[in-house]
């Protein structure tokens, strides 16, 4: 079944340690994005990719990084500098880089940094 | 800056009530409108969109009409089940450049039998 995954499902981490968390979609899809979700907010963009080796700020990106090394994969990493990491991330991918088209959502990973 | 807003949650319904969740949008232009849906522990999927004026999405009994004199989108079923019980996101994301997609708050229905 074509997809995205994101792992872990959950994640729990000390607070100044970096931590990386991934996504990897097998829909051949351009582009691939990035969300923060806060209870009781809406999703905000962290970064988003339109091609491999390619990416750029979104709202929030500060205390993030991304890589894009390959089509399927984007990971996220959170680093020390993000003063309020925990929350559920979301990473999502569409077939083109502009338009109306659907964006697909992996299941989210919940991080707590303790 | 473009927005979206909802009407508050936590929304209660008992099953087989009409729904309306409201949603309005500010925009330069006209930007194309989307209804996701969020069911508990999951990530969002696409219910509904509209990409021009007075569109209308539908989808699993949703249905959504896109009001540019209103900048409004919002979403109705008229009679919802248990299973319609998820949090819904109002967005907006232009069809020119990047898309990126701006999301209202969310608002939480839940159904009762």
């Amino acid at each position: 079944d074509g997809g995205i995954t994101q792992s872990p499902k959950y994640l729990f981490r000390k607070e100044g340690q970096n931590v990386t968390l991934s996504c990897e979609q097998n829909l051949n899809h351009d582009a691939m994005y990035w969300y923060r979700q806060d209870p009781g907010q809406g999703l905000r963009l962290i970064y988003y990719s339109q091609i491999v080796n390619d990416f750029q700020k979104g709202d929030i990106a500060e205390g993030y990084s991304v890589s894009r090394e390959k089509k399927e994969s984007f990971p996220l990493t959170v680093t020390s500098a993000q003063k309020n990491p925990t929350a559920f991330y979301l990473c999502a991918s569409s077939i083109r880089t502009s338009g109306a088209d659907e964006q697909f959502f992996g299941p989210g990973t919940r991080l707590t940094v303790l | 800056g473009d927005s979206v807003t909802q009407m508050e949650g936590p929304v209660t319904l008992s099953e087989e009530a009409f729904l309306t969740i409201n949603c309005t949008y500010t925009a330069t232009g006209y930007p194309s409108l989307f209804w996701y849906v969020q069911y508990p522990g999951e990530g969002l999927q696409l219910l509904l969109k509209a990409t021009k004026a007075d569109d209308k999405g539908s989808n699993k009994g949703f249905e959504a009409t896109y009001r540019k004199e209103t900048t409004s989108f919002h979403l109705e079923k008229g009679s919802v089940q248990v299973s319609d019980s998820a949090v819904y996101f109002c967005a907006l994301s232009w069809s020119q450049g990047a898309q990126k997609l701006v999301f209202g708050q969310g608002t939480r229905l839940t159904i009762n039998p």
